[in-house]
């Protein structure tokens, strides 16, 4: 089956632009949740949607990053003004059902995004 | 403190080798634990799910002792296909939190 896909695979852009990235989770999971991968570090978490509501954007490192998920289904994470500390691997995953403890999160490839 | 923390290794061991990784976590409260693989430019992928009983996948067995905030994986036997980093995972509500992960490189 068809598992969570994400868009660009690769993001090459120019330090202070404004980048767009795209998750599609897989068909049915209410859950969708953002990390960030830095060269070397465990993953971030970043932002958790519930539906198409976020009840924590905690992990979101500035006011430059921010998501929405429209339709209970894609979601898009913005990066605006870009910095190189940005240059990271985005992952995006989904789960059914998280409740309380969490439900079995399903990644998608990435996006990885280097910022010149 | 780091939520969880792990020996970034890297693991050298010849094939047939068993091995051990261990993980702590700080946060008393949390309820879900597991292990992910994650192989080189890869997303992370479940290998486990981590019980208080502790329990067994083939070659992988996982222990989680809650007094202590330790998990552990136990691969036996080990295979080439084994080499990859894998990561604790720890759930205390809906996000999971890393490890930075423990390096595995299994050789002939």
């Amino acid at each position: 089956g068809a598992g969570v896909s994400q868009s660009p695979s690769n993001k090459v852009t120019e330090k202070g632009k404004d980048v767009e990235l795209r998750c599609d989770p897989i068909s049915g999971h209410t859950a969708l949740y953002w990390y960030r991968q830095s060269l070397g570090q465990g993953l971030e978490f970043l932002i958790y949607f519930q539906g198409n509501s976020a009840p924590d954007k905690s992990g979101l490192p500035s006011d430059r990053f921010s998501a929405e998920r429209t339709g209970g289904s894609v979601s898009t994470l913005t990066i605006q003004r870009t910095q190189q500390e940005d240059s990271a691997v985005y992952l995006c995953a989904s789960s059914l059902d998280p409740g309380l403890a969490g439900g079995r999160q399903y990644f998608g490839p990435g996006t990885r995004l280097l910022v010149l | 403190r780091k939520e969880v923390e792990q020996d970034p290794g890297p693991f050298n061991v010849p094939e047939g080798a068993t091995v051990a990784f261990n993980c702590t976590y700080s946060n008393s409260a949390s309820q879900s634990f597991f292990w992910y693989r994650q192989d080189c430019r890869k997303e992370p992928k479940l290998l486990m799910s981590v019980y208080s009983s502790g329990n067994e996948d083939g070659r992988f067995t996982a222990q989680l002792n809650r007094a202590s905030q330790y998990i552990s994986l136990l691969i036996r036997d080990s295979k080439l296909s084994d080499s990859a980093t894998y990561l604790c995972v720890v759930n205390s509500g809906y996000a999971l939190n890393f490890g930075k992960g423990t390096s595995l490189l299994v050789t002939p």
